[in-house]
């Protein structure tokens, strides 16, 4: 079973540009979920999506970020524009449902400078 | 709100020596427990998980944790590591019912030492 895949895994922009990640998650996975990995922190949850409608946002800065996961498949994270401290590694996951495991992609390492 | 924490950022230890990785977390409410590991360049993998039962919760690579809920702890250990489990790890707890989303803490890195 292949697993949660991730493009582009290296990215380096200058600030004030924007960029776009990529995540297709496995097969049949209902839920979705993009997290941020910030050096020496753990990841934090930025946005979930259940099939394509968003379950939890809470902490996605929805000035410069924004997510879309249409026809509840493949979901694509965007930074516009993007600052320094957007800096971090950029995480999907995918479970089957809220309640089960979820599986993380290898994740896209953001430089911004 | 729920947190996480996990009380040393770094552990290193000589091959063939046991460890324990320590997580404390609070929460108002009910949460399961979960141990993650991450290796360099790659995604995290789910080491054990708490969901209820035995406290004494086995994982894969010969890891165990131990939830405490009068202590609030879920600390992870192993009898005897290998240089490859040499990597980050990551408690996390997630909120019963909800958007049953994953809080994590900010890390162990565990070195192993020949």
């Amino acid at each position: 079973e292949a697993g949660v895949a991730q493009s582009p895994r290296y990215k380096i922009i200058e600030k004030r540009q924007s960029v776009a990640f990529w995540c297709n998650p496995i097969s049949g996975h209902a839920t979705l979920y993009w997290y941020q990995q910030i050096l020496g922190q753990g990841p934090k949850l930025l946005i979930q999506f259940q099939n394509n409608g968003v379950v939890d946002d809470s902490q996605l800065p929805k000035d410069r970020f924004s997510a879309e996961r249409l026809k509840g498949v493949d979901s694509t994270l965007k930074i516009q524009p993007a600052k320094l401290e957007d800096s971090a590694v950029y995480l999907c996951a995918s479970s089957y449902g809220r309640q089960y495991e979820q599986y993380f992609g290898p994740g896209t390492r953001l430089t911004v400078t | 709100a729920q947190s996480v924490t996990q009380l040393d950022s770094q552990v290193p230890v000589f091959e063939e020596a046991p460890v324990e990785l320590r997580c404390n977390y609070s929460s108002s409410v009910s949460v399961y427990l979960f141990w993650y590991v991450q290796y360099p360049n790659q995604g995290l993998q789910l080491l054990l998980k708490y969901l209820s039962g035995s406290t004494l919760v086995k994982g894969i690579n010969g890891f165990e944790a131990e939830f405490n809920k009068s202590q609030t702890s879920f600390h992870l250990r192993k009898p005897s590591v290998h240089i490859s489990d040499t990597a980050e790890y990551f408690c996390a707890v997630r909120l019963q019912g909800g958007s049953e989303k994953l809080v994590f803490g900010k890390g162990t890195k565990l070195t192993v030492n020949p």
